[in-house]
């Protein structure tokens, strides 16, 4: 299958500084990229879908100056966690997709610990 | 809307006994549905799906059959393993939704000796 790889799979920042996660598609181009917000115990929250060359779409209540998406190329999107706080520790994941409608594939997930 | 209703979790069995867990969905098209497997402290894997009505998705022991008159797609599988202890998610996707999965708050399963 469809292999997503993300990176890194977990990483501890002090408050206020930034943190990039990358996501990658190995063997497939991605069209459509999501980012996925997970609480301990609970379900995925999507924040946000982004297409390669666009800008990304937010889901509501998703600040968009916090968590910036870009998705510069067919394999690769990337979301920086500006600023951060302990209350954006989380563990993030990534999906991608090749076409509309198609299944999605995920990556491992981003523990992202602030301190 | 869309949404997926997942049976509450913890669900807890012993090894070798019948798991079922249920989950139901609404939706305004016909869409596809999704197992999905969490393991601990990883991202999500594919488990099985099925794309229309009366399909069954089968993979590693576990089924579920996409019934649209109960709109229902419940997870089975006849014999658990303690290596099946994961969280599992319920998802639907309708086509030309850009990919956007709809998922059920997930249920835990834990398989003890």
């Amino acid at each position: 299958g469809a292999v997503v790889s993300q990176h890194p799979s977990w990483v501890i920042c002090k408050s206020g500084t930034s943190v990039k996660i990358e996501c990658r598609s190995l063997d497939f181009q991605a069209t459509t990229m999501f980012w996925y917000r997970q609480f301990p115990k609970q379900s995925l929250m999507l924040m946000a879908t982004s297409n390669e060359g666009s800008k990304a779409t937010y889901e509501q209540g998703v600040e968009k100056d916090k968590f910036l998406i870009n998705h510069a190329s067919l394999t690769l999107s990337t979301l920086t966690v500006t600023s951060a706080h302990p209350e954006d520790s989380s563990f993030y994941i990534c999906s991608a997709s090749q076409a509309v409608g198609t299944e999605a594939f995920f990556g491992q997930g981003t523990r992202l610990t602030v301190v | 809307g869309n949404s997926v209703t997942q049976m509450e979790g913890p669900v807890t069995l012993s090894e070798e006994a019948f798991l079922t867990i249920n989950c139901t969905y609404t939706a305004t098209g016909y869409p596809s549905l999704f197992w999905y497997v969490q393991y601990p402290g990883e991202g999500l894997q594919l488990l099985l799906k099925a794309t229309k009505a009366d399909d069954k998705g089968s993979n590693k022991g576990f089924e579920a059959t996409y019934r649209k008159e109960t709109t229902s797609f419940h997870l089975e599988k006849g014999s658990v393993q303690v290596s099946d202890s994961a969280v599992y998610f319920c998802a639907l996707l309708l086509t030309g939704t850009a990919s956007k999965l709809t998922f059920g708050t997930g249920t835990r399963l834990q398989v003890t000796l």
